[in-house]
């Protein structure tokens, strides 16, 4: 089973609203990541959070990280038409020994800001 | 551009080609990797290359085989794939000492197997 599990599925937003997207996981991490993902192109990536910290901002995004529930949010405030994209949670459960992070994504929110 | 260049954009090919996928960064990054998304389905992990070292397979099938020729290039070879391999197809590449920075990904593969 995945490891990350995104919710809702999708949502649909009027520009100036703040969208809030859900992500749980399913075991031990050492990050939790968010990527945005526009039609049919690559990943982009927002934000990352480590398993120490509980909560991070980078403009209009806030992401919160609850490791006793296995869960993050992602805030997008006052929303904007170009917002409208997939977003994915990805989660590294790297175990120290190796060299490389591995990352594990879920099936993603599609966002839609309407103008 | 993210500085993860993927060849070509799209792709198609008959099951009994033999094609492949190019990616290139220039970030000076030491891991790489291919991802498969198909519709409906999260991004599947395929091959890690961390220091030009195939360091994990995900039980992928053998008609898609990696190369990595120095920590700037990946491949991935196609022969006799099947309708179902039809799929973006994502390169990305990370710096990792001991800690995750996050990914920085191409454009992606547009793969349709006829």
């Amino acid at each position: 089973s995945q490891q990350g599990e995104e919710d809702p599925q999708a949502l649909s937003i009027q520009e100036g609203e703040n969208a809030t997207m859900n992500c749980s996981y399913k075991t031990s991490i050492n990050n939790l990541q968010w990527y945005r993902q526009n039609s049919g192109r690559g990943l982009v990536h927002l934000i990352l959070i480590r398993s120490n910290e509980r909560e991070k901002h980078s403009g209009r995004l806030r992401v919160t990280l609850d490791t006793s529930k296995k869960s993050s949010s992602l805030l997008i405030t006052a929303s904007r038409a170009a917002d409208t994209a997939s977003y994915f949670c990805a989660t590294d459960a790297w175990a120290g020994g190796t060299s490389y992070g591995k990352l594990t994504f879920g099936q993603g929110t599609i966002l839609t800001v309407h103008p | 551009e993210t500085g993860v260049t993927q060849t070509p954009r799209h792709l198609v090919m008959g099951m009994t080609n033999k094609k492949s996928l190019k990616c290139e960064q220039h970030l000076g990054h030491n891991a790489m990797y291919w991802y498969k998304q198909s519709a409906k389905k999260p991004l599947e992990l395929m091959f890690v290359y961390s220091l030009e070292e195939r360091v994990e397979n995900n039980s992928v099938p053998s008609r898609f085989s990696p190369e990595c020729p120095n920590s700037s290039h990946l491949f991935l070879h196609l022969h006799t794939l099947q309708p179902e391999d039809s799929a973006l197809y994502l390169c990305a590449s990370s710096q990792d000492d001991g800690y995750n920075y996050g990914y920085t990904f191409g454009s992606g593969t547009r793969l349709t197997v006829v």
